[in-house]
């Protein structure tokens, strides 16, 4: 079945580039996500790449696909202690109808 | 960008009683929204999927009868979880996909806490 896995925590240094990554099962995926939860609060969609693309860069924030690896990763630029936060890729499933999420990468930036 | 909003940000009631959440997405049409549940520290668990003026899908193992879900509009779903318990109690969250652009948005989150 679908299945997305991450690594489940990642520390940095302020400034220095994040590399959160993500495996996917489901070859059929058309969009694969990223979304950014802090404490206590919902999902926010970060960026989303589209299946036919290697590369999206938005920002501070730049997105790998390896389709054929189904191999997604997120990069953060100058990472700031505001990014700290649980990063969670998801995948589309099942005909544009389910997001299927990973467990989350906690991401902590120290001074 | 689209906002989704819901509605209470916390509650907390007693074992027995029932509780509604809403959901609502206040700038675009919902014709499908989900029900998610977050345990700490985990990820997001689909519980049910609802599209607008018909009857909810739920996931396996998510019992229909405890979590009502109801789409009466294309901007409001409600979750009721009925006769709650304490093992109730978690983070629940859902999202709105938008009927024209298919990108899905989340709301902030009901924390339940059932006494």
């Amino acid at each position: 079945g679908e299945d997305v896995e991450q690594s489940l925590f990642l520390s940095v240094r302020e400034g220095d580039s994040s590399v959160i990554n993500c495996t996917y099962t489901d070859s059929s995926s058309t969009y694969l996500y990223w979304y950014k939860q802090e404490p206590g609060a919902g999902l926010q969609l970060l960026t989303y790449i589209f299946s036919n693309m290697d590369m999206k860069q938005d920002q501070r924030l730049t997105v790998l696909l390896n389709k054929k690896d189904k191999h997604l990763s997120l990069r953060i630029a100058d990472t700031q202690t505001g990014d700290s936060a649980i990063y969670f890729c998801a995948e589309i499933s099942g005909g544009y109808n389910k997001l299927i999420f990973g467990a989350g990468t906690r991401l902590a930036v120290h001074p | 960008g689209a906002v989704v909003s819901q509605h209470p940000s916390r509650v907390i009631c007693k074992s027995g009683t029932s509780v509604k959440i809403e959901c609502r997405s206040l700038d675009f049409q919902a014709t499908t929204m989900f029900w998610y549940r977050q345990f700490p520290k985990q990820s997001l668990m689909l519980m049910a999927t609802s599209n607008e003026g018909s009857k909810a899908t739920y996931e396996q193992g998510v019992e229909k009868d405890k979590f009502l879900i109801n789409h009466a509009s294309l901007t409001l779903s409600t979750l009721t979880v009925t006769s709650a318990h304490p093992e109730d109690s978690s983070f629940y969250i859902c999202s709105a996909r938008d009927g024209t652009t298919y990108e899905q948005y989340f709301g902030p989150g009901t924390r339940l806490t059932v006494t």
